[in-house]
Order: C-alpha cells, then sequence, then structure tokens
C-alpha cells in the first residue's frame, strides 16, 4: 500500500484553465503538507494542515487554495493557472508538527502550456 | 533569504570512493537536521537525521558530522555505489509537537557514481 499518494502524476493544461491535485495519507499522521519542486529542484513549502487546522500559509498566490476534508486528505486546487505554475508538486505526512520523519508522495509534475 | 546554503551542487565519484555533502544554516533555533534522497520521478525520502547533541550520526554507509558552533552539517556516503546516484537535500526544522514541522530545504546535490 501507498503510504502518500497524489493523483493525477502528470496535468498537461492551458494557461487560464483551473485544476486539481489530490493527496491521501494511510500512515495515520497528523500534519500534510503541500511543497512545490521546481525546474532547478528547489523545494519550497506552501502550506501545512494539521488535523484539518492550516498552520502555515507560505507567501503563495491567492490562485492556490488547500483544502483538508480530513486528517487523511489534503487537496490543492489551482485557479487560473500561469505558465510560472509549471512545476512539480508533492504532497508530505508526518508526525503531529513534529517535523521529523516526513513521507512524501512521488508527486504531480503540472506543465501548464 | 535562504536559510540552508548546499553545496556542491554537483558531484560525480568514482564506485567505491566518498562522497560528501555540506550544508550550512543561519536559524540557531533549528535542532533538527535530516537528509533526504530523490530519484528521478519519486519523491524524496528520509535517508538518516540528526539532532544537535551529538556531533556524528552513522547508518550503514551514511554518516552525517555536524558542527553546531560552525552551523554547519555534512553527508559522508562511503563507498559510494552506482545505485546512489540521486539527488541529495539536507533540510532544517525546529522539532517537536507545537512547532509548524516546517522542514528547510537546502538546493540540493546531484551525485553521480561511475562504475
Amino acid at each position: 500500500d501507498t503510504a502518500v499518494s497524489q493523483t493525477p502524476k502528470y496535468l498537461v493544461t492551458q494557461m487560464g484553465n483551473d485544476k486539481s491535485i489530490k493527496c491521501e495519507q494511510n500512515l495515520g499522521h497528523d500534519t500534510m503538507y503541500w511543497y512545490k519542486q521546481d525546474s532547478k529542484k528547489f523545494l519550497k513549502i506552501m502550506f501545512s494542515y494539521n488535523n484539518k487546522e492550516l498552520i502555515i500559509n507560505e507567501t503563495v498566490p491567492n490562485r492556490f487554495s488547500p483544502k483538508s476534508p480530513d486528517k487523511a486528505h489534503l487537496n490543492l486546487h489551482i485557479n487560473s493557472l500561469e505558465l510560472g505554475d509549471s512545476a512539480v508538486y508533492f504532497c508530505a505526512s508526518s508526525r503531529a508538527q513534529a517535523g521529523d520523519g516526513y513521507t512524501f508522495g512521488s508527486g504531480t509534475r503540472l506543465t501548464v502550456v | 533569504q535562504q536559510q540552508v546554503k548546499q553545496s556542491p551542487q554537483s558531484l560525480i565519484v568514482q564506485k567505491g570512493g566518498i562522497s560528501i555533502i555540506n550544508c550550512a544554516y543561519e536559524n540557531t533555533a533549528f535542532d533538527y537536521f535530516p537528509w533526504y534522497q530523490q530519484f528521478p520521478g519519486k519523491g524524496p525520502a528520509l535517508l538518516i537525521a540528526i539532532r544537535p547533541d551529538v556531533s556524528e550520526k552513522k547508518e550503514g554507509r551514511f554518516t552525517i558530522s555536524f558542527n553546531k558552533s560552525a552551523k554547519q552539517f555534512s553527508l559522508h556516503i562511503m563507498d559510494s555505489q552506482p545505485g546512489d546516484s540521486a539527488t541529495y537535500f539536507c533540510a532544517a526544522a525546529v522539532f517537536g509537537s507545537g512547532n509548524t514541522g516546517k522542514l528547510i530545504f537546502g538546493q540540493g546535490t546531484t551525485l553521480q557514481v561511475k562504475p
């Protein structure tokens, strides 16, 4: 069983569209994250949720909106996609806000054309 | 502001050699320092981690050396193998429940081990 699963794995879409990426973890972790990996492989945190509560909201455009229906799921919705949004988006989870032992999903490669 | 600086950006090592990747941090509140390994098309996976109360931690061929006064830590891969070829990230965080759990990553090092 995959510990942290993301769908879709690849997403190609046109500028201006709205898209969502879904993430689910079966590790029983309380905290989930979204990270963005750019073309230079740099990983930067975007959001973090602990038990469905938003605890980290980095400087991310308002077009990005995370949603956590329960502590096992964290989805990312992106409105009005721009070329610069092209990247690999990783979902991760960890024990309650401990920061240790992150488990990452395999990523969603978003390409905006 | 880049809080964790990693070098080198890329590294080529012969099979059986020692790979060394260095990181430096700025925030003295950091007290958890993990290393992640990422293969193409996969997410980063935790390799080894250290807390600042020890100066070295070894797991198999992987060793972290930690220098608190210099605010530096490094990953040593002994007897490097072609299967070790991957991108390695150092990271830092303020550890423990009640903190945000936010990991700050270094820029990554692409390691190639030649047969």
